[in-house]
Parts: structure tokens; C-alpha cells; sequence
């Protein structure tokens, strides 16, 4: 059983729509990361998240820490093919863990 | 820039050879970690390093070994490769945990048991 459970595990959408990928769990984490994986190559650290309520934008990008630091949201405007990929959200329980917990991951296409 | 370099992007090996995969971190980060990634099963944890000469298992540690001689190198070993372990390893590195705990991977070793 995962840590973090990621939805939906697979999305395909048009260039220009809208997405929102979701990483819940039971656990409260002291901060959460999310990372994007091109096919082939290793997961690209995209943001860390740690105050609850927390909302950071990396242009498109929009990445949310729900209020209990339990869940958290990434949400892509006027998605573009560069997009594609496996986006994958970790956690750390405590701050002085060494390990992270990853999601399984939500593979993304975007279409042209 | 965090650089975390691995020894081989690709490798082909047959059942029971010894198989070394190396990784290399350039941002003086005390922590690393090696994983497997395959499908449907996400990441998975087989060993970390939070020291020069520690070591702690991970998940899933067996038909593994680790080797921390130096702080920027951490090597993964297969005493002996069996099919089971063809799968994408990934190399991470991170700073002594904090509030955050961010960590760097390496493009990943793609690894082929015959």
C-alpha cells in the first residue's frame, strides 16, 4: 500500500486544456515534493511545498499544499506537449527523515 | 545547478555476473540513495547513505550491496544478476535533512539481465 496515493494514474488531454493531478494521503507530511520524469531520464525535482494552505506557481504550474498537509494538487494551465511526462509527488513524514515516500505516479500526455 | 552523474545510461549483463552501478553527486549532499523504479510498482527504496561508510537498508535490499568510500560516491552491486533484477535504477542525492528534504536523482541506469 502506498504512502501517498496519486490520481488519476493516467491522463491524456488536447494542447491548451486544463489538468489537475491529485496526491493524497492518511499521514500528515512535513513537506512534499513534486517531480516530473521524461521517459528514459530520472525525475526533475518541480517544487517543495511545506506550510499548509501553501500555493506555488512555476509558470504554468500551479502546485498546492492542502491545509492539513496531508494532500496536495499540481494543476497545469493551457497544457503544451512539452508537458508530457510522469509526475510524481514525495513526502517526508518527519523533518529529520532521510526517506522520502513517493506516489506511484500520473502519467501525462498532452496531444497537439 | 545539482549534477548527480551515473556510470552508464544503458547495460546489458547475463545471469549471475557481478554488475556495478556507480553514481556520483558534485553538490556535497551527505545523503544518497539508490532506487528501482518499474511499472505499475513506482519507486522503490533499496539502500541510502546518510554517511561516508553508512549504509542502511532500504525496501526491498535483497540480492544488493552498497559502498560508500568516499561522500561524493555511492555504488550499488549485484552480487549475482538474476533476471528479476532488470528494472531502471535511479541515483539520488540529498542535503542532511531539514524542514525540507529535497532530493536530486541522475538520469538512471537502464539495466538488462539475460
Amino acid at each position: 500500500t502506498q504512502l501517498l496515493e496519486q490520481s488519476p494514474q493516467f491522463l491524456s488531454i488536447q494542447e491548451g486544456e486544463n489538468l489537475t493531478v491529485y496526491c493524497n494521503s492518511s499521514s500528515v507530511f512535513s513537506s512534499l515534493q513534486w517531480y516530473r520524469q521524461e521517459p528514459g531520464e530520472g525525475p526533475v525535482l518541480l517544487v517543495t511545498v511545506v506550510t499548509g494552505g501553501e500555493v506555488k506557481k512555476l509558470k504554468r504550474l500551479t502546485f498546492q499544499f492542502g491545509d492539513a498537509r496531508k494532500d496536495s494538487s499540481l494543476h497545469i494551465t493551457a497544457a503544451q506537449t512539452g508537458d508530457t511526462g510522469l509526475y510524481l509527488c514525495a513526502g517526508g513524514i518527519r523533518s529529520n527523515d532521510y526517506k522520502l515516500s513517493f506516489g506511484a505516479g500520473t502519467t501525462v500526455t498532452v496531444r497537439a | 545547478d545539482v549534477k548527480v552523474t551515473q556510470s552508464s545510461r544503458y547495460l546489458v549483463k547475463r545471469t549471475g555476473e557481478k554488475v556495478f552501478l556507480e553514481c556520483v553527486q558534485d553538490m556535497d549532499h551527505e545523503n544518497m540513495f539508490w532506487y528501482r523504479q518499474d511499472p505499475g510498482l513506482g519507486l522503490r527504496l533499496i539502500y541510502f547513505s546518510y554517511d561516508v561508510k553508512m549504509k542502511e537498508k532500504g525496501d526491498i535490499p535483497e540480492g544488493y550491496s552498497v559502498s560508500r568510500e568516499k561522500k561524493e560516491r555511492f555504488s550499488l552491486i549485484l552480487e549475482s544478476a538474476s533476471t528479476n533484477q532488470t528494472s531502471m535504477y535511479l541515483c539520488a542525492s540529498s542535503l542532511h535533512p531539514g524542514s525540507v528534504n529535497e532530493q536530486y536523482f541522475g538520469p538512471g541506469t537502464r539495466l538488462t539481465v539475460t
